[in-house]
């Protein structure tokens, strides 16, 4: 079955930008959707299909797709960014879902 | 307002069984497909199954296939993971997710907590 690799972390200065990126062949088939989660929270999800944020989620969250890879990308980080952030797409061979092994947001 | 609430987690032995639930509302259960989703402490999210709308077809990962079962009841609005053989392994934050377009999983339920041990 398919994986999907991410980053385990990354930091980024306050205000500055950054991207988290998630690599697997299934991503050539499926968009990845993105997941915040928060130290004792259920994930929410950010970003989904091509660019798509559901309502409620800033702007300066956006997604992106090539080929393989699928990224993250946040213009701007706040200090309420930091959290772990994971990649999820459908499984190209079976009915299979599968996520990333999650990327730990520091904001400096 | 949507919500998925679990319920069944605890502790139990290796090789023994748990039910957990999750029960929705706020929205038509019927239309939609869900997810099992899990967390093992201090670890990344593993998907689990899913099962489809009208219950016609379920997946699992392959770590708990025929030990695992997914099932719906759309009389009751709630969704159910029937767990046997339960492993240590399988300790882990068990969370049911609605399935929505593009693959999202678009709402969350708080999570149970399932803990295998002796």
């Amino acid at each position: 079955s398919s994986e999907l690799t991410q980053d385990p972390a990354v930091s980024v200065a306050l205000g500055q930008t950054v991207r988290i990126t998630c690599q697997g062949d299934s991503l050539r088939s499926y968009y990845a959707s993105w997941y915040q989660q928060k130290p004792g929270q259920a994930p929410v999800v950010v970003i989904y299909g091509k660019n798509n944020r559901p309502s409620g989620i800033p702007d300066r969250f956006s997604g992106s797709s090539s080929g393989n890879t699928a990224s993250l990308t946040i213009t701007g980080a706040q200090a309420e960014d930091e959290a772990d952030y994971y990649c999820n797409s459908r499984d190209s061979s079976v009915n299979h879902w599968v996520f990333g092994g999650g990327t730990k947001l520091t904001v400096l | 307002q949507v919500q998925l609430v679990e319920s069944g987690g605890g502790v139990v032995q290796p090789g023994r069984s748990l039910r957990l639930s999750c029960a929705v509302s706020g929205f038509t259960f019927s239309r939609y497909g869900f997810h099992w989703v899990r967390q093992a402490p201090g670890k990344g999210l593993e998907w689990v199954a899913v099962i489809w709308y009208d219950g016609s077809k379920e997946y699992y990962v392959d770590s708990v296939k025929g030990r695992f079962t997914v099932s719906r009841d759309n009389s009751k609005n709630t969704l159910y993971l029937q767990m046997n053989s339960l492993r240590a392994e399988d300790t882990a934050v068990y969370y049911c997710a609605r399935d929505s377009d593009l693959n999202r999983f678009d709402y969350w339920g708080q999570g149970t907590l399932v803990t295998v041990s002796s």
